[in-house]
């Protein structure tokens, strides 16, 4: 079974616009890590946003927030007021109790392009 | 403060030829990543070292490819003989490794600007 599930190969947004990238998970452990990541054509991951499974508060940095609904395992990636920088691919991706020595999962992606 | 550092950038061998990358994580980081990411997919782990010990390496197709982290500081990857189905990018990630382990501070990985390995 897949561990992270990215199910929109590719996305259009216009500018200004807000535009939710979906994410669900699967895992079995208590403490998990979950993150997205952009990658743009230039190739460098950056990373953008971190939940942790125990967090009650949904995670925001600027303009991204992840919507966590625990119980669906869901990790949705909602950018704001889109820009046409953030046309680039996004992952989603979990991390494991590291002490059960367990990786880092990556989703296949989602292609995002900002229409001006 | 620098980032990961990967070395070569790109680069072009023949099938059956060797190749290796180099890769320089962020000072103080404990743990370091290879990854392989095929294009239009998301990245796979290959091995992850903390410190000097691999400690992940299901992953990692042992018949032809090997790392090391000497001395827990830099790695290389390496693959001998390379095939055609090795083209890729090869990403290089460390961590700091330490603290709550699910803290950010922990958790976040740090990327560097990857190795394109075409084989021809």
């Amino acid at each position: 079974a897949q561990k992270i599930t990215q199910t929109q190969p590719g996305m259009f947004v216009q500018e200004k616009e807000a535009v939710t990238l979906d994410c669900t998970y699967d895992t079995s452990d208590p403490s998990y890590g979950l993150f997205w990541y952009k990658q743009p054509s230039s190739g460098e991951m950056i990373f953008l946003i971190y939940q942790g499974s125990y967090d009650q508060q949904n995670a925001t940095e600027g303009r991204y927030s992840l919507n966590f609904q625990k119980a669906r395992k869901s990790a949705n990636l909602v950018i704001s007021a889109s820009q046409l920088g953030d046309s680039a691919m996004y992952f989603c991706a979990m991390r494991e109790d590291p002490n059960t020595g367990n990786q880092f999962y990556f989703g296949t992606g989602t292609s995002l392009t900002v229409i001006p | 403060e620098a980032g990961v550092v990967q070395s070569p950038r790109y680069k072009i061998i023949e099938k059956k030829q060797p190749v290796a990358f180099w890769c320089n994580p962020i000072s103080g980081h404990n743990t370091l990543y290879w990854y392989l990411q095929n294009l239009g997919q998301g990245p796979e782990l290959l091995i992850r070292y903390e410190n000097e010990e691999a400690v992940d390496d299901s992953q990692l197709p042992k018949d032809r490819f090997s790392a090391e982290r000497l001395k827990g500081v830099d790695s290389t990857l390496k693959i001998q003989p390379a095939e055609l189905g090795d083209s890729a990018v090869y990403l290089c990630a460390s961590s700091l490794g330490r603290g709550s382990i699910l803290s950010l501070a922990y958790n976040e990985q740090f990327f560097g600007p990857g190795t394109r390995l075409t084989v021809l």
